[in-house]
């Protein structure tokens, strides 16, 4: 699976969009990209996942650039309850096991 | 839907005694994990487990952890003896089979702490 890099922190106001960064320069053709989040004490959630299109579900969206190099996850609005740590991950088969990184920390301050 | 559930949710024990964790994963849910995280880190795969049968297991420290899922249900997870670096949250998740992708949902996790 190809591996990712992401910040290791960044801070954005409340109600304001949140922009998440994620390089995966070595993806292939068939490797999705995935977010989950972890919020303190409890385990990671899934948040969205796409290929090559722009995705948008009810917590985010997913935008993936055009040679699939790298990808941003945004959240729109986001709120004190989206402080958590952020992880991106590539991998190719739709089973199977999910490969974390250290992931970034979103705080989100009043 | 309930979700996956883990217990116990803290443990303390002293390095090289014994220690054994249980999941209860979504009904209906035939892949199971377990993972590792230990602190500031994120999570490792130990275990991956379809239905009653091992699918990877190429991360578990085999010398002193062992998993079972008898029956295809429920799992535990034991480790024997314990060591000082075993401290971290042991995390279980469950997974729908399905033809195309499936999340994976996560349990609250099982601190444990190794003195």
């Amino acid at each position: 699976d190809a591996k990712t890099t992401q910040p290791t922190s960044m801070d954005c106001a409340e109600g304001r969009a949140a922009n998440l960064p994620c390089n995966h320069s070595t993806i292939s053709g068939n490797e999705y990209v995935y977010w989950y989040r972890q919020i303190h004490s409890q385990g990671p959630q899934y948040i969205i996942h796409g290929l090559k299109n722009n995705e948008t579900n009810e917590m985010a969206s997913l935008i993936i650039t055009e040679d699939r190099k790298s990808s941003t996850l945004i959240l729109p609005h986001a709120t004190l309850r989206d402080t958590a740590v952020y992880y991106c991950i590539v991998r190719g088969q739709p089973v199977g096991k999910l490969t974390f990184g250290k992931g970034i920390t979103l705080s989100v301050r009043p | 839907e309930a979700g996956v559930a883990q217990s116990p949710r803290y443990k303390i024990i002293e390095k090289r005694q014994s220690v054994a964790f249980w999941c209860n994963p979504i009904s209906g849910h035939a892949t199971l994990y377990w993972y590792q995280q230990i602190l500031g880190q994120g999570p490792k795969l130990l275990i991956q487990f379809q239905n009653n049968g091992v699918v990877d297991d190429s991360q578990l420290p085999k010398d002193r952890f062992s998993a079972e899922r008898l029956k295809g249900v429920d799992s535990t997870l034991k480790i024997q003896p314990a060591k000082l670096e075993d401290s971290a949250v042991y995390l279980c998740a469950s997974r729908a089979p399905g033809q195309g992708y499936t999340e994976a949902f996560f349990g609250q996790g099982t601190r444990l702490t190794v003195v």
